[in-house]
């Protein structure tokens, strides 16, 4: 079945303990990207990769980094998470390319709290 | 800020009723998709619109995408329960490596 797994579903933290949010896909998409979704503002882009080795900052990248060393995965690492990191994260694949918007599929979200 | 705002961002109607959502910006995306996201899950492409002007349809659900590339449109005819959901629009930049999502609008159809 093809799809976009991420783990945890959930997480609670403290401030400055570091994690992980993992992200797996198994379509062979180019293309992988982070977003936080927080109520009233929709969905706002962190980083996006367009392959291997290719990462780049969206919207709100700060406090947050990436690598993407395999196709198939891009982990999310918050080094000191901080109270306004607490959101609902998403990971999310589409193949890239051919001068066209793909679509975007969406793993299952990870809520993370920050306390 | 958002760069796209979408309106309303409740609505709640009878089942059998007509609604439009809009998504509108003063920035010109190269492409537009509308997602549709159920409670728990993440978002699922509807549609995708490219060309200014374009109009798409999709059973009851009618996307069109403005002569200038700032703006788009979800109409839903005859509305069912099955419709309730949060629908988000998202903008393309030009190289389509980044996407602005909308606040979204909140579907809330009454059997």
């Amino acid at each position: 079945e093809a799809q976009v797994t991420q783990n945890p579903r959930y997480l609670i933290t403290v401030t400055g303990k570091k994690l992980t949010v993992t992200c797996s896909q198994n379509m062979n998409h180019e293309y992988m990207s982070w977003y936080r979704q927080d109520p009233g503002l929709g969905l706002r882009q962190i980083y996006y990769s367009m392959n291997v080795e290719v990462t780049d900052k969206g919207d709100v990248p700060e406090g947050y980094k990436v690598s993407r060393k395999e196709k198939r995965n891009f982990p999310l690492i918050l080094e000191s998470p901080s109270p306004n990191q607490t959101s609902l994260y998403f990971c999310a694949s589409s193949l890239w390319g051919q001068g066209t918007a793909h679509e975007q599929y969406f793993g299952p979200g990870t809520r993370l709290t920050v306390t | 800020t958002q760069l796209l705002e979408q309106s309303p961002q409740f609505l709640s109607i009878q089942e059998g009723e007509n609604l439009t959502v809009y998504c509108n910006s003063s920035s010109v995306f190269s492409s537009l998709q509308w997602y549709r996201q159920e409670p728990g899950e993440g978002p699922v492409l509807l549609v995708t619109v490219v060309t200014g002007g374009e109009v798409k349809k999709l059973k009851r659900l009618t996307f069109q995408f403005g002569d200038a590339r700032k703006d788009s449109s979800l109409h839903i005819t005859a509305a069912q329960p099955g419709d309730t959901g949060l629908y988000l629009c998202a903008g393309a930049s030009y190289n389509f490596n980044k996407f602005y999502f909308g606040s979204g609008t909140k579907l809330n159809v009454k059997p």
